[in-house]
C-alpha cells in the first residue's frame, strides 16, 4: 500500500520559474492538504480540498495555486518561485470517521529556490 | 484562531532520563490532539493520538500523553529517552469532525545523548 506520494524528492528553482509539487493517496481519502515546514515554525497549512473540485486556502495560500480533479490526486503549483518559498513540503491525506479525524503524510519535497 | 504552543524549541537529555513535553492548544470545542515524530531526513510519522475517552494515551516506542481539557493541554513523556528519540516532535490539533485540517505547534527538537 503506496499511502501518500510526493514526487520530486528534491528540486532546485530559479526566481521566477514555475512548478507543480505532486501528490498522489490510494487510501480513498477525501481530504488532502499541504503544509510548508520552515525551522521553528512547524507545519503550516497551505491549501487543502474536501473532496474533488473542493478546495480552500489554509494559513499561508500566497504563491500558491491548487486544483482537484480527482479523489485521488492534489498538486501544489507555485506559478512564480520566490526565494521565500524555499522549505520542505508536505502533503496529507486524512480520514474522519467518527468524528476523529487522521492523517497521514507522505515522504515531503525539499524545495531551494535560488 | 486555534493556535498550538510548545513550550521547550530545543531539549537536550542523556540515555535514561525521563521527558516531558508541553503542549497547549486554544479552541474551546471538542479536538482531536495528536504527537508527530519527524527523525532526521525523514517524514512525519505519529506518534500517538486522543480523540475520546481515557485521557491517558500509549503510543508508540514507549510513550505516552495526557489530555487535561481544564488546561487544554496534551503532554508528551517517556519514562527512559534512547539515543533513538533524537528527532523532532510536533504536537497538533484538529477539531472533532473536521476536514482534517491540523493546526501544529512550533515543535521540540529533542537530542538525546549517548
Amino acid at each position: 500500500n503506496a499511502g501518500v506520494t510526493q514526487t520530486p524528492k528534491f528540486q532546485v528553482l530559479k526566481t521566477g520559474q514555475s512548478m507543480t509539487l505532486q501528490c498522489a493517496q490510494d487510501m480513498n481519502h477525501e481530504y488532502m492538504s499541504w503544509y510548508r515546514q520552515d525551522p521553528g515554525m512547524g507545519l503550516r497549512l497551505i491549501h487543502y480540498s474536501v473532496g474533488a473540485g473542493i478546495t480552500d486556502q489554509g494559513e499561508v495560500p500566497n504563491g500558491y495555486n491548487v486544483s482537484r480533479s480527482t479523489t485521488e490526486d492534489f498538486p501544489l503549483r507555485l506559478l512564480s518561485a520566490a526565494p521565500s518559498q524555499t522549505s520542505v513540503y508536505f502533503c496529507a491525506s486524512s480520514r474522519t470517521t467518527g468524528g476523529k479525524t487522521e492523517a497521514f503524510f507522505g515522504q515531503g519535497t525539499r524545495l531551494t529556490v535560488v | 484562531a486555534q493556535s498550538v504552543s510548545q513550550h521547550n524549541h530545543h531539549v537536550i537529555l542523556s540515555e535514561a532520563a525521563s521527558l516531558e513535553l508541553g503542549c497547549n492548544y486554544s479552541y474551546g470545542g471538542t479536538v482531536n490532539l495528536f504527537w508527530y515524530v519527524q527523525y532526521p531526513g525523514q517524514h512525519l510519522q505519529l506518534l500517538l493520538k486522543y480523540f475520546s475517552g481515557d485521557p491517558l494515551v500509549k503510543g508508540i516506542k514507549g510513550f505516552e500523553a495526557e489530555f487535561i481539557k481544564s488546561k487544554f493541554s496534551f503532554n508528551l513523556r517517556k519514562p527512559s529517552v534512547q539515543w533513538s528519540d533524537t528527532a523532532e516532535y510536533f504536537c497538533a490539533v484538529s477539531r472533532s469532525g473536521n476536514t482534517g485540517k491540523l493546526i501544529f505547534g512550533q515543535g521540540t527538537t529533542l537530542q538525546v545523548k549517548p
